[in-house]
């Protein structure tokens, strides 16, 4: 119940296309669902995130679906560049402050 | 660069041996974490400081491992007789308050040979 489950594994994208990255949660205490980009070598990056009362959110070519009936979350990358290409984490957030990741994604973008 | 550093960077070491890793959050976050990440992994929650009280620990995480946050500022991860399954990428985060977002340094990579 603690897990967070992220699909697809590995993603090609051409440049200029949509990517799209899935995520499934089972416990309904989560509060808080942040994406993080991280590139090799690096520690993740928050991306955008957002709460469970809202089912879309916005930055840039950044956008969270959130399906909080099928207990699901997604990111949208528009217009992917090959420089989004990185390996992506969704997670979920519990009460105590506690992150569970999921196990990643890594999209490349080709030019 | 998000301001929290971790040192060393890279750890080499023999099976058995105890190694400490250090990291220093953004001076005014007060709740600081450790993750640890495996090749091919999202990373794994280890353990959770408020200020200088360690407020979660991880149960996976086994006596070995031990972390402290003392004045609550930088905190030190020690694992103690390292075994070939610790390596990996030890991650630390911090953030302020209520503030959801976590700022990672860039780890600490560890090779237990």
């Amino acid at each position: 119940q603690q897990q967070v489950k992220q699909s697809p594994q590995s993603l090609i994208v051409q440049k200029g296309g949509i990517s799209i990255i899935n995520c499934a949660y089972e416990n309904t205490a989560f509060d808080y669902f942040p994406w993080y980009q991280q590139f090799p070598g690096k520690g993740p990056a928050l991306l955008i995130a957002i709460r469970p009362d809202v089912s879309e959110k916005k930055e840039g070519r950044f956008t969270i679906s959130f399906n909080k009936s099928a207990k699901q979350f997604s990111l949208h990358i528009m217009d992917s560049q090959p420089g989004d290409s990185a390996t992506y984490f969704c997670a979920a957030r519990g009460g105590t402050y506690k992150y569970i990741f999921g196990t990643g994604t890594r999209l490349k973008v080709l030019a | 660069d998000t301001g929290v550093s971790q040192d060393p960077r890279h750890k080499i070491t023999k099976r058995g041996q105890n190694v400490t890793f250090r990291c220093d959050p953004i001076s005014e976050h007060n709740r600081l974490y450790w993750y640890r990440q495996t090749l091919g992994q999202g990373p794994e929650f280890l353990t959770y400081f408020q200020n200088e009280a360690q407020l979660e620990k991880s149960r996976l995480l086994s006596d070995r491992f031990s972390a402290e946050r003392p004045k609550g500022s930088f905190s030190t991860l020690e694992i103690q007789r390292t075994e070939q399954g610790d390596s990996a990428m030890y991650l630390c985060a911090s953030s302020l308050g209520l503030v959801e977002t976590q700022y990672f340094g860039p780890g600490t990579r560890l090779l237990v040979l």
